[in-house]
């Protein structure tokens, strides 16, 4: 059975810092890793998606990586901003139309 | 970017009656849909998966006959709780599989179900 790990649960950080969000998943045999980001109340926006054959991807200020053998991503915010607070998810999945198999989230609150 | 809305956004109900949500793909054809709940500062847990025209499928521990799925059309899939009590109280959002981009789910915004 697929698990996937965030730690911390919770991260504050002053604004204008670099950093990392941890992912890992005990089942390497996956289809694709997703990042999401969830603010308070509401649904879920895709920030990033790598296949299982790619190292990374980026997208404005973030990057996300992915090592499939050792079962771990991270997902680098750079230069943080106080609108980048929110809680961030990890999932992966088994296949192209299977279901997402989600870590509990990082909750991220960037000091101004 | 597709977008996938839900309604109703939040609910509060007796004890015992059912709701119903809905969950819509608003500019693609959606040929699988997820439904997912997340309970307060725990990770999504998917419910069930339905494809349009064929009988959801359940993940272990959900109760069919109590959380009742109707994907009837490739735009609309329904989870309906039935005879709800206060531990069916949390956020149930759904997701949909564009039968073109068959990688990305694309997530509603939630409903929040509070039973008292």
């Amino acid at each position: 059975k697929q698990e996937v790990t965030q730690i911390p649960a919770a991260l504050s950080v002053p604004e204008g810092e670099n950093l990392v969000l941890n992912c890992s998943f005990t089942d390497s045999a996956i289809y694709n890793l997703q990042w999401f980001r969830q603010d308070p109340g509401k649904g879920l926006t895709s920030l990033l998606l790598i296949q299982s054959s790619q190292r990374e991807q980026t997208s404005g200020r973030l990057n996300a990586s992915l090592d499939k053998s050792s079962g771990r991503s991270t997902l680098y915010i750079a230069a943080s901003q106080p609108g980048d607070s929110a809680t961030y998810l990890c999932a992966v999945s088994t296949g192209a139309n299977s279901k997402l198999t989600f870590g509990k989230g990082i909750t991220l609150s960037v000091r101004p | 970017g597709a977008v996938v809305s839900q309604h109703p956004s939040w609910v509060i109900c007796k004890s015992g009656t059912s709701v119903k949500i809905e969950c819509r793909s608003l500019d693609f054809q959606a040929t699988t849909m997820f439904w997912y709940r997340q309970f307060p500062k725990q990770s999504l847990m998917l419910m069930a998966t339905s494809n349009e025209g064929s009988k959801a499928t359940y993940e272990q521990g959900v109760e069919k006959d109590k959380f009742l799925i109707n994907h009837a059309s490739l735009t609309l899939s329904t989870l309906t709780v039935t005879s709800a009590h206060p531990e069916d109280s949390s956020f149930y959002i759904c997701s949909a599989i564009s039968g073109s981009r068959q990688e990305t789910q694309y997530f509603g915004p939630g409903t929040r179900l509070l039973v008292l």
